[in-house]
């Protein structure tokens, strides 16, 4: 079945500092990837929609020069947390579908980042 | 505006049968995916629902009414690793998905 791989699944950094997440499908093509933060006890919440070599489409209440997504390849799609807060420690979560109808998002493992 | 409904904790014995229901309404429907995610990982599919009726795959099962705006997941022989949140989602006709806050699922021995 697809596979979509998140690198790190870890990560503590010291507030102001930036966090890059990598997202990749493994052995699948995938157009649009999604990124997802979940906070304790709370379901996944749609930060913003990645398509290849496009802008991404942030959702409301996402500050888009904050979290900066970049989908370079059809594999690959990154999202760096920049100048980052206690309140930005979280869960994030990647995932991706292949084109057809009926696929299921995939999600990467996540990563919890705690902000210090 | 829309918006999916499902319980928010459930309690059931191991070895028993829970049905965790989800209610929906939607610009428009484009599949319902059902996923199971433990405390601490990413969400694992379950199950998709684009016709009306019953999805059966091993131990689990997903049931569809498009017209109701309604579906369950049925799990049988409940095991103790099963204890879990149940995240019920329905893709719009944007193919955009919307979440439901999830069901935590607590088994009991």
């Amino acid at each position: 079945g697809a596979v979509v791989s998140q690198h790190p699944s870890r990560v503590i950094c010291k507030s102001g500092t930036s966090v890059k997440i990598e997202c990749r499908s493994l052995d699948f093509q995938a157009t649009t990837m999604f990124w997802y933060r979940q906070f304790p006890k709370q379901s996944l919440m749609l930060m913003a929609t990645s398509n290849e070599g496009s802008k991404a489409t942030y959702e409301q209440g996402v500050e888009k020069d904050k979290f900066l997504i970049n989908h370079a390849s059809l594999t690959l799609s990154t999202l760096t947390v920049t100048s980052a807060h206690p309140e930005d420690s979280s869960f994030y979560i990647c995932s991706a579908s292949s084109p057809e109808g009926s696929s299921p998002l995939h999600f990467g493992n996540g990563t919890r980042l705690t902000v210090t | 505006g829309q918006n999916i409904d499902q319980p928010t904790e459930m309690t059931a014995t191991e070895g028993a049968i829970v049905q965790i229901n989800c209610t929906y309404q939607t610009s428009g429907f484009n599949g319902l995916f059902w996923y199971q995610q433990h405390a601490g990982e990413a969400p694992t599919f379950l199950s998709y629902n684009v016709l009306d009726g019953l999805e059966e795959k091993g131990r689990f099962s997903s049931f569809l009414s498009r017209s109701k705006g309604y579906s369950y997941l049925l799990l049988k022989e409940l095991q103790m690793k099963d204890s879990a949140s149940y995240l019920c989602a329905v893709r719009d006709s944007n193919y955009q998905l919307i979440w439901g806050a999830g069901t935590k699922l607590i088994i009991k021995p």
